[in-house]
């Protein structure tokens, strides 16, 4: 089965600086999404940043960028130009691709605080 | 449409008695999805149809949990005979097939005393 470990239950930065995340995870597929989802307090978890396994390059979505290393399969999350409203939970997650597999598998979470 | 609807947002229940949620996804969207969120922790995935056709349940749904989606529309969520550990939010998320992420709603928070 596949797991997804997040090692930083909690993590604080300033605001307008950078900072990373880290996620690991087990699998035995060859190809499968990994993702990234912010979930504000008391509201819903919003989709910050995909990655598809076969693809090599990283992605980016303005100030929010990931190191993918595949072999050590490792997905960090960099934030930079920390903003107040990027205060959250942050939970990296896992969906394989073969045939019937649409469930996510979630880490435990990483809450960020932004430090004014 | 403004996306993934819950209700209620809240439910206090004593333990023993029934509860009953609700999950209205996006329209257009043809598979929804039950997570269980306990404080500090990730989702973990329930259960998961494909319009109305529930194709996968983990281990996690016992014999006291039943989802069903009549129709292929909205989604009820039922916990039978409540225990203090199904304390717990609950998140549905609906998709359309070939997307890759979900649209998530704002969950249904349970506390059973």
């Amino acid at each position: 089965a596949q797991t997804v470990t997040q090692s930083q239950p909690e993590m604080s930065v300033q605001e307008a600086e950078t900072v990373t995340l880290s996620c690991t995870y087990d699998t035995s597929e060859s190809d499968y999404y990994l993702f990234w989802y912010k979930q504000p307090p008391s509201r819903q978890m919003i989709l910050v940043i995909r990655q598809e396994a076969y693809k090599q390059q990283n992605a980016t979505e303005n100030r929010f960028s990931v190191n993918f290393q595949k072999a050590a399969k490792s997905f960090s999350l960099k934030i930079s130009d920390s903003q107040l409203g990027d205060a959250a939970m942050y939970f990296c997650a896992y969906r394989g691709k073969i045939q019937g597999a649409q469930k996510l598998v979630f880490g435990q979470g990483t809450r960020l605080t932004i430090n004014p | 449409d403004t996306g993934v609807s819950q209700n209620p947002r809240h439910k206090i229940t004593k333990r023993g008695q029934n509860v009953t949620f609700r999950c209205d996804p996006i329209s257009e969207h043809n598979r929804l999805y039950w997570y269980r969120q306990t404080l500090g922790q990730g989702p973990e995935f329930l259960t998961y149809f494909q319009n109305e056709a529930q194709l996968e349940k983990s281990r996690l749904l016992s014999d006291r949990f039943s989802a069903e989606r009549p129709k292929g529309s909205f989604s009820t969520l039922e916990i039978q005979r409540t225990e203090q550990g199904d304390s717990a939010m609950y998140l549905c998320a609906s998709s359309m097939t070939g997307e890759y992420g979900y649209t998530f709603g704002s969950g249904t928070r349970l506390t059973v005393v």
